[in-house]
C-alpha cells in the first residue's frame, strides 16, 4: 500500500506569512498532484509534476516534485485569508489501471 | 460546460435501507473513480470504472457496496442495508485518459447520513 503522509497536519498562520508544507512517502509515484478542497465541496486540482525535481508556480504557489519522485513541498508566499482551506496531495501509481492516493490532507487557515 | 455531477448532494437513510449515489462525469471523459471521505481519514479509493466495466474495485467493501458505469447514463454507487459507518461524503472524480497524469475532476459529493 502506497502511503502519503501530508505536514503539518494543521497550521495557522497571520496574513502576509510565508508558509512551506509537506508530502511525503517512500513510494515513487509516477505522477503527484496538489489539490485544495473547501468546506461542502469537492478537491479542486491547482497542480500536477511529472518530472523529478520539477518547479511549477500558480501565482503565490510553488510547488516542487522531490528528484526521486517520493515527495513534494508547497510553498505560499505572502498567505491570504482566502487560502484558507484543505491542501491534499495525490500520488498516481505506476503501471496499468493507476489511480491516486491521497494523503490526509492539511488544513490551513489565514487569519486577516 | 457542467463539470462533474453528483446527485443528490445530501442522502439521509434509516439503517438498513439502501442509498443510491449517481454521478454524471464531464463530457468525454469516460474514466470515472469513486472516493469515500472520513473526517480526518482523507479520501479512500474505493472503484474505478470505465463504461460497462469495473477496472479497478480493490477498495469496495466486499459486502453490501457495488458499482456500476452503464453505457448510457451515470455511474451509480448502491449500497445496500446501510449501518451507520457508512455515513460519509463520497466523491466522484471522472478524467479522459487512463494513467492520466492531468489530474482527475471531483464532484461536489453526496454526503450520506445513516440514521
Amino acid at each position: 500500500t502506497q502511503l502519503l503522509e501530508q505536514s503539518p497536519q494543521f497550521l495557522s498562520i497571520q496574513e502576509g506569512e510565508n508558509l512551506t508544507v509537506y508530502c511525503n512517502s517512500s513510494s515513487v509515484f509516477s505522477s503527484l498532484q496538489w489539490y485544495r478542497q473547501e468546506p461542502g465541496e469537492g478537491p479542486v486540482l491547482l497542480v500536477t509534476v511529472v518530472t523529478g525535481g520539477e518547479v511549477k508556480k500558480l501565482k503565490r504557489l510553488t510547488f516542487q516534485f522531490g528528484d526521486a519522485r517520493k515527495d513534494s513541498s508547497l510553498h505560499i508566499t505572502a498567505a491570504q485569508p482566502g487560502d484558507t482551506g484543505l491542501y491534499l496531495c495525490a500520488g498516481e501509481s505506476t503501471g496499468a489501471n493507476s489511480k491516486l492516493t491521497f494523503g490526509k490532507g492539511i488544513t490551513l487557515s489565514v487569519r486577516p | 460546460n457542467a463539470g462533474v455531477m453528483q446527485n443528490p448532494r445530501h442522502l439521509v437513510r434509516r439503517r438498513g435501507q439502501e442509498a443510491r449515489l449517481r454521478c454524471s462525469p464531464m463530457k468525454g471523459h469516460s474514466h470515472v473513480y469513486w472516493y469515500r471521505q472520513l473526517p480526518e481519514e482523507g479520501l479512500k479509493f474505493m472503484v474505478y470504472l470505465q463504461k460497462e466495466n469495473i477496472i479497478d474495485e480493490s477498495g469496495m467493501p466486499k459486502e453490501r457496496f457495488s458499482a456500476e458505469f452503464p453505457k448510457e447514463g451515470p455511474s451509480i454507487l448502491r449500497i445496500q442495508q446501510v449501518v451507520r459507518g457508512d455515513s460519509a461524503a463520497y466523491f466522484c472524480a471522472s478524467s479522459p485518459l487512463a494513467g492520466d497524469s492531468y489530474g482527475y475532476t471531483f464532484g461536489s459529493g453526496t454526503r450520506l447520513t445513516v440514521v
